[in-house]
């Protein structure tokens, strides 16, 4: 079946750091993949996403790449503010055999003044 | 817009008691689904719904009943509240035109069975 893997949080940056939280994921075929975004308190935000290999999905300064060779879908900033605290949901799209996004397990940043 | 809503936000139950999240949107959306969220964990799809009428289970449906009697509600019952449904509990939405249009998810409902 479908699957995402995600580093493991949390991830603490000092302001401006560069941010990188690596995604991989098992499908078959090609799959769409997905960043979304949960800020405290609430629900999750579509930040990103690519649908096919070798697109580049960007938004709000984030970007991440879609490789279909490694199947991965790391998502990178290149200097994080302290309101980029959240947590970050990888997923999946991989119909027709399913309805549904596969999502990992979730990566929480912290980003520190 | 509203965009996808969701009452209540904060819910204690006890063992055994039965209760009903509510989901709506305004978007004249034709997908809406139920997801929870346990502690440090990514969503699990509960239940889903391509158009009012029709509903299909997810990864993790025992313990909980859907309907949609319309286009814009989509409510979850919880009929005997275990500890095991403590939980976060998200709803969201899509059009359903394509495979990759968005997801909008509600605020979502925290849970707890005592």
């Amino acid at each position: 079946g479908n699957s995402v893997t995600q580093m493991e949080g949390p991830v603490t940056l000092s302001e401006e750091a560069f941010l990188t939280i690596n995604c991989t994921y098992t499908a078959t075929g090609y799959p769409s993949l997905f960043w979304y975004v949960q800020y405290p308190g609430e629900g999750l935000q579509l930040l990103l996403k690519a649908t096919k290999a070798d697109d580049k999905g960007s938004n709000k300064g984030f970007e991440a790449t879609y490789r279909k060779e490694t199947t991965s879908f790391h998502l990178e900033k290149g200097s994080v503010q302290v309101s980029d605290s959240a947590v970050y949901f990888c997923a999946l799209w991989r119909p027709p055999q399913g309805n549904m996004l596969t999502f990992g397990g979730g990566t929480r940043l912290m980003v520190k003044p | 817009n509203a965009g996808v809503t969701q009452t209540p936000k904060f819910r204690i139950l006890k063992i055994g008691q039965s209760m009903t999240l509510q989901c709506a949107q305004d978007m004249n959306h034709n997908y809406m689904y139920w997801y929870r969220q346990d502690p440090g964990m990514g969503l699990k799809l509960i239940y889903y719904s391509v158009g009012a009428g029709i509903t299909d289970k997810g990864e993790v449906p025992n313990g909980y009943n859907v309907s949609r009697s319309t286009t814009e509600d989509f409510p979850l019952r919880l009929e005997l509240a275990a500890p095991s449904q403590t939980s976060v509990y998200f709803c969201a939405s899509r059009l359903g035109q394509g495979n990759t249009d968005t997801q909008y998810f509600g605020p979502g409902t925290r849970l707890t069975v005592l």
